[in-house]
């Protein structure tokens, strides 16, 4: 069974860091393109990163460019997204998901499946 | 960046009738539209993409339809477990710029 695992979440004073993982199960993680895509009640789902099976190509959204590195350990099949600097409205619950297909090169794709995300609150 | 935008907010249909949830693109985004399920306290689960292709554990129930800016998601044969929030997500742009609707809330009477 495909099973992705999020943790790190917690509770932030504004400008803190946080470190956020995410354990794949179940499947070839190293082929996979992975994704993180947060929820909050403000924004609704938004796309934050996402990353190519090497890890040789990374991408971001646009709020949050600068502040947030993702990177993935094959060898553990481990993804993980650092975030600095933030702010009250990075406040969400952020699931780790993965491309639906295996492939070398990312393209765009929808998100399937997705894990049961860990929830940051960033507040003094 | 592409908006999407989904109507309406909030749909109440009885069990056995029919439900249709739409969804718009601010431009093209041809036929690279998928949707989601999410039940509370649940992650979304993937239902269609491409559209219109149902994805392996998806109800012959659950269709979806369009192409270009308007796209639609019909829900035949209502069930109690189908009272969810329904989005959908455009992945056209490249690099990526993933963007979702808002969502519909779908109830069941």
């Amino acid at each position: 069974e495909v099973q992705l695992v999020e943790s790190g979440g917690g509770l932030v004073k504004p400008g803190g860091s946080l470190r956020l993982s995410c354990g794949a199960s179940g499947f070839n993680f190293s082929v996979y393109t992975m994704h993180w895509v947060r929820q909050s009640p403000g924004r609704g789902l938004e796309w934050v990163s996402s990353i190519s099976s090497s890890g040789s190509y990374t991408y971001y959204s646009d709020s949050l460019k600068g502040r947030v590195t993702i990177s993935r350990d094959n060898s553990k099949n481990s993804l993980t997204l650092q975030m600095n600097s933030l702010r009250a409205e990075d406040t969400a619950l952020y699931y780790c998901a993965r491309d639906p297909q295996s492939s070398e090169f990312p393209r765009p794709n929808y998100f399937d499946p997705w894990g049961q995300g860990t929830l940051v609150t960033v507040s003094s | 960046e592409i908006v999407m935008t989904q109507s309406p907010g909030t749909l109440s249909v009885s069990p056995g009738e029919r439900a249709t949830l739409s969804c718009r693109a601010s431009r093209s985004v041809y036929n690279n539209l998928a949707w989601y399920q999410q039940k509370p306290g649940q992650a979304p689960r993937l239902l269609i993409y491409g559209a219109s292709t149902r994805s392996t554990a998806t109800p012959a129930r659950f269709s979806g339809s369009g192409s270009g800016t308007e796209f639609s998601l019909t829900i035949s044969n209502l069930q109690s477990e189908d009272s969810a929030v329904y989005y959908c997500q455009q992945y056209d742009q490249w690099p990526p710029m993933y963007t979702f609707g808002q969502g519909t809330k779908l109830e069941i009477k």
